[in-house]
């Protein structure tokens, strides 16, 4: 069981705005970086936003990410049939001492 | 081209060993921390394990820790896995992953560049 907890789903329509979050606590959102990964169909996960709220060479600026205590967030601008995928959140839990994953959340075009 | 590069992935049986590699091209390989990272099919990413530049730290997630081992050989561009007394519950996807910084537990960690992946099954 993930320490980082996300919605399993978010929907919405060609051109909206959707959003979702990323639960962790002190020890790993809370006093590290977050990055958000988008994982489409049968291809390995692919880093979108870095640093809390950074974007990689290429990710288009429809994507950006917050973060806000232990709390962060992923926002898609402009929503493409093309962002149907699973995004996860992600960072590195001192107490822990490892890298850990959220659960997931499946955005869906409708 | 950054590249990289899993090799090793098998069929194995319970108890037994195996040995994954990562082949990396096109980027400086000694300036960056490297990751194994898992997925078992219709489940998320799960982390492994993770290399300093230097290997002067390493660190294990809590499923694997006693049975596997990672480590680099920079000379070579190269990462490598060993696993040892496998178990069904490790069958999965094994990807290498390429860290945004030098060193794990940075602080500002992040998997920037994933290979495509070797499969391991586990199974009598």
């Amino acid at each position: 069981q993930s320490v980082l907890t996300q919605p399993p789903s978010a929907s919405g329509t060609p051109g909206q705005r959707v959003t979702m979050s990323c639960s962790g606590s002190s020890s790993n959102i809370g006093s590290n970086t977050v990055n958000w990964y988008q994982q489409l169909p049968g291809m390995a996960p692919k880093l979108l936003i870095y640093g809390d709220n950074e974007r990689p060479s290429g990710v288009p600026d429809r994507f950006s990410g917050s973060k806000s205590g232990t709390s962060a967030s992923l926002a898609i601008s402009g929503l493409q049939s093309e962002d149907e995928a699973d995004y996860y959140c992600a960072a590195w839990d001192d107490s822990l001492n490892v890298y850990v994953f959220g659960t997931g959340t499946t955005v869906t075009v409708l | 081209e950054v590249q990289l590069v899993e090799s090793g992935g098998d069929l194995v049986q319970p108890g037994r060993s195996l040995r994954l590699s990562c082949a990396a091209s096109g980027f400086r390989f000694d300036d960056y921390a490297m990751h194994w990272v898992r997925q078992a099919p219709g489940k998320g990413p799960e982390w492994v394990a993770g290399i300093s530049w230097n290997s002067g730290r390493v660190g294990y997630a809590d499923s694997v820790q006693g049975r596997f081992t990672i480590s680099r050989d920079n000379a070579k561009n190269s990462l490598n896995l060993q696993m040892n007394n496998l178990r069904p519950e490790d069958t999965a996807f094994y990807y290498c992953a390429k860290d945004i910084s030098a060193s794990i537990a940075a602080g500002e960690n992040g998997m920037g560049v994933w290979g495509q992946g070797t499969t391991v099954t586990v199974s009598s």
